[in-house]
Formats: C-alpha cells, sequence, structure tokens
C-alpha cells in the first residue's frame, strides 16, 4: 500500500534559524496537504499543493510540491517559539479520494 | 463558520462502561471522520461516513460503534474498551465534491483514557 515518509522524525532548532521538513510518497499524489498540530492540539490544516512543481508561501512558510508530484517540502525561515508542533503531510489515498494518508510527522522544538 | 466541536474534551472510563463521543459541524460538509492518535504518531483512519452512510470501516473492533444521525452530528459509541484504546479521538468532516481530494477539518478531540 501507500507509504508517506517524513524526514527528520524529530528536529531541535535555535529561535532564529531556519527548519526543513521533506515528505516522500511511494505513490504519485494527486495533491498534497499540510497540517500543524501543537502540542495538545489538534491538527489544523495550513495548505495544499495540487500542480507539479508548485510553491506557495504563507509568510515566513514555503510549501513546495516535487515535479514528480511524489515528495514535498515545509521551510520555516527564521523560526520562532510559535512554529513549534508536529507538522504532518498528507495525501490521498489511493483509489480513495476520501482519505488521506498522513505522513509519520515531524515533531519541531524551538529553543529560545 | 469552518468549527467542529466535540464533547466531552476529556473523559475517563473503565473497562466495562458504556459511553459516547460527539462531534457536530454546521459547515454542510458531507463527509464526517472518526480518527484515533496516539502520542507522537499520525492520526489513524478508523471510520468515514459520506452522506450519512457508512462507507469506510478500518477494521475496527466491535468494542467502537458509530452512528450518522444526521448531516451535522457524529457519535462514537464506545463499549467494554481495554487500556491500549486511550488515545486522542479526532473528528474531522470535508465538503463532498465529486472525488476531489479537499481540505478536512478537524474538531479538538476527545482525550479518553481507559482504566
Amino acid at each position: 500500500g501507500q507509504q508517506v515518509m517524513q524526514i527528520p522524525q524529530y528536529q531541535h532548532v535555535q529561535e532564529g534559524e531556519d527548519f526543513t521538513t521533506y515528505c516522500n510518497s511511494s505513490t504519485t499524489l494527486s495533491n498534497i496537504q499540510w497540517y500543524k498540530q501543537r502540542p495538545g492540539g489538534h491538527p489544523v490544516f495550513l495548505i495544499q499543493l495540487v500542480k507539479s512543481g508548485e510553491v506557495k508561501k504563507q509568510k515566513r512558510l514555503t510549501f513546495q510540491f516535487g515535479e514528480a508530484k511524489k515528495n514535498s517540502s515545509l521551510h520555516i525561515t527564521a523560526t520562532q517559539t510559535t512554529d513549534v508542533g508536529t507538522y504532518f503531510c498528507a495525501g490521498p489515498t489511493p483509489g480513495s479520494a476520501r482519505q488521506l494518508t498522513f505522513g509519520s510527522g515531524t515533531q519541531l522544538t524551538v529553543l529560545p | 463558520d469552518t468549527e467542529v466541536t466535540q464533547t466531552p474534551k476529556h473523559l475517563v472510563m473503565g473497562m466495562t462502561n458504556k459511553k459516547s463521543l460527539k462531534c457536530e459541524q454546521h459547515m454542510g460538509h458531507r463527509a464526517m471522520y472518526w480518527y484515533k492518535q496516539k502520542a507522537k504518531k499520525p492520526p489513524e483512519l478508523m471510520f468515514v461516513y459520506s452522506y450519512e452512510k457508512l462507507s469506510i470501516n478500518e477494521s475496527v473492533p466491535s468494542r467502537f460503534s458509530p452512528e450518522c444521525p444526521n448531516s451535522s452530528l457524529l457519535n462514537l459509541h464506545l463499549h467494554a474498551l481495554q487500556p491500549e484504546d486511550s488515545a486522542l479521538y479526532l473528528c474531522a468532516s470535508r465538503r463532498l465534491a465529486g472525488e476531489i481530494s479537499e481540505t478536512q477539518y478537524f474538531g479538538p478531540g476527545t482525550r479518553l483514557l481507559v482504566l
């Protein structure tokens, strides 16, 4: 079945440093979504990428969708303590667009 | 209104208890989901309802029984749970527009502890 892997699993950064998490799917994705889950919270939708090679920005966050639509990345510039949380990518489950297959997640800690 | 609400926020129950989790959305979404999430893991799909009908059951044990009374409400009935069922239970909803994969909106979850 489809696998969606994320690396790294954990990342500690000093406040002000940059951070990147990478998402790789075993199958081609029609789109990819990114969610953020704060400690003790629930997943919150960040963005959806649909087109091959697409790049979208939200303030300090930059999202990319690979040309082959099998990988994606989230880059945060100059991290802040408010960026703490776990970042999940998710793609449609093959054969069922109503289901999402979540990546394993990257847990970000920002040290003040 | 892009809110999904869940009650209760926290629940402690014994292995012989019967309890129910509730989820509500008023966004007109016609797909609703139950997920189970263990600490430091991604959400794990349990059930999907489409147009108030159960469309996906991911081989969930029968001690979990979902119910969708109407298009805004989703319940999860719990009976004879095991300690390993302790987790965060998340409800999500999504607008159905053909087969286009669209955003899922998550509720805050119910933190369940089974003693």
